[in-house]
């Protein structure tokens, strides 16, 4: 069975740096699309990142572009989000998904919360 | 920039069927935006209820289906219930690994 479980959110000043994790089960993450999706209180969801299967080749929305890098650990079997420069407005729960081939996002994490305030 | 449009609000009552639709500030949604749909409730992960514009995911009721309609993808609901009040997010894939969510449509089942 699929399972992602993200770690690692908590509470950080503006203008620091969080990594986030997402450990992964029932599937390996160097054949499978990973993505980042995150959804301010009360807002709806955005995309973050994507990170190719078997290119590994990275994607991010412009409002965390040269601010957050996507990677992977193939020997863990684990995504990870490396945040940096965060602001009030990155404020956010953080989900990670699978990507499958059409382009949809498959099985979700349960979330892990980023809170940016001083 | 490109936005992707959804409806903010709907409401059904149960037994009926509803369509939300999902569409581009610029241009015309088609198949080749493999549009997906994600159902929310407060306090919860996604669901994945539909992608490739009409295929439902695993355990997804047959209530739900998907389509392009005119411009837009469309999300119908036949038969609504009350479980069916929850959040409803389309996706479009915009090329170049790029995903982009519908500001998503609050739909209530009352």
């Amino acid at each position: 069975e699929v399972q992602l479980l993200e770690s690692g959110g908590g509470l950080v000043q503006p203008g620091g740096s969080l990594t986030l994790s997402c450990a992964a089960s029932g599937f390996t993450l160097n054949n499978q699309a990973m993505t980042w999706v995150r959804q301010a209180p009360g807002k709806g969801l955005e995309w973050v990142s994507t990170i190719g299967g078997t290119s590994g080749n990275t994607y991010y929305a412009d409002s965390v572009k040269g601010r957050f890098t996507i990677s992977r650990d193939i020997s863990k079997n684990t995504l990870y989000l490396q945040m940096s420069s965060l602001r009030a407005e990155d404020t956010a729960i953080f989900y990670c998904a699978n990507l499958r081939g059409a382009f949809y996002f498959d099985r979700w994490g349960q979330g892990t919360l980023v809170t940016v305030s001083s | 920039q490109t936005v992707v449009t959804q409806e903010p609000s709907f409401s059904v009552s149960p037994g009926g069927t509803v369509t939300l639709s999902c569409g581009l500030s610029s241009g015309s949604v088609s198949t080749s935006h493999y549009p997906s749909w994600y159902q929310q409730t407060p306090g919860q992960a996604p669901r994945t209820l539909i992608y490739s514009t009409n295929t439902r995911s695993s355990g997804v009721p047959d209530r739900f289906s998907g389509s392009i309609l005119g411009n837009k993808a469309a999300l119908t609901i036949t038969g609504a219930q009350t479980d069916d009040d929850s959040d409803y997010y389309c996706v479009l894939h915009m090329g170049s690994g790029i995903s982009a969510f519908g500001g998503g449509t609050r739909l209530t089942v009352l």
